[in-house]
């Protein structure tokens, strides 16, 4: 299976702990977006990245987030000192290039749950 | 900036029938694309159809097809003959230059 692969499914932190998740692009495919979902409302961009770069942050939290995306490996979404407003699900996305034609191709997403 | 406006937080639709999920949106940008997404209880996000804007002809997948007006900035997805399997979270989307922008969803239930 070549899409994109999100780990863990679900993640359960304290408040305060840190919060890692990860996102496997396609294969071939270098760009990545990562997005949350609260519940019963829909995906709001977070951040773009591109391998080693970030492009677009614009709606990435000043606090607490970031987001890498390194040579090798994959894409990290990493929350500190989490709150229970963190509590959501997390996609992330990947396309072969940036250009408008180019869908997105989602991953199932992490359901992070704050307790 | 964008912006994508779906009116109708949920719809039902009884099986073997015809359902209209309406879609605006707005953008500054001149070259974009629209997409609607699906999301199932598993909560997936599966890309049901896509428009390019500087198309005139409308998008057609299978029962899926959408009625896109330009100038009144409408992207509308139509589902024939509804199949169980089709009730789920719509979402549409715009795609400018880089970031792509959803709308709050709707929820389609299908009534057997």
């Amino acid at each position: 299976n070549a899409g994109v692969m999100q780990n863990p499914r679900h993640l359960v932190r304290r408040r305060g702990q840190e919060a890692r998740l990860r996102c496997s692009p396609m294969k071939g495919h270098s760009h990545v977006y990562w997005y949350r979902q609260l519940p019963e409302e829909g995906l709001k961009f977070m951040v773009y990245l591109q391998k080693e770069n970030i492009i677009d942050e614009s709606g990435m939290p000043k606090e607490r987030f970031s987001a890498e995306f390194p040579k090798e490996g994959p894409s990290i979404l990493r929350i500190q000192q989490v709150v229970r407003g963190d509590s959501a699900a997390y996609f992330c996305a990947s396309s072969s290039t940036g250009s408008r034609d180019q869908p997105q191709h989602f991953g199932d997403g992490t359901r992070l749950s704050i307790l | 900036a964008q912006t994508v406006t779906q009116s109708q937080p949920e719809m039902s639709v009884q099986e073997a029938e015809t359902v209209t999920l309406s879609c605006t949106y707005d953008t500054s940008e001149s070259d974009y694309y629209l997409f609607w997404y699906k999301q199932p209880p598993s909560r997936q996000m599966i890309l049901v159809i896509r428009q390019e804007a500087y198309k005139q002809q409308n998008a057609t997948e299978n029962r899926f097809s959408v009625n896109f007006q330009k100038a009144a900035k409408s992207f509308s997805l139509k589902i024939s003959d509804s199949q169980l399997g089709d009730a789920a979270m719509y979402f549409c989307a715009c795609k400018g230059y880089q970031k792509v922008t959803f709308g709050t969803g709707t929820k389609l239930q299908v009534i057997p």
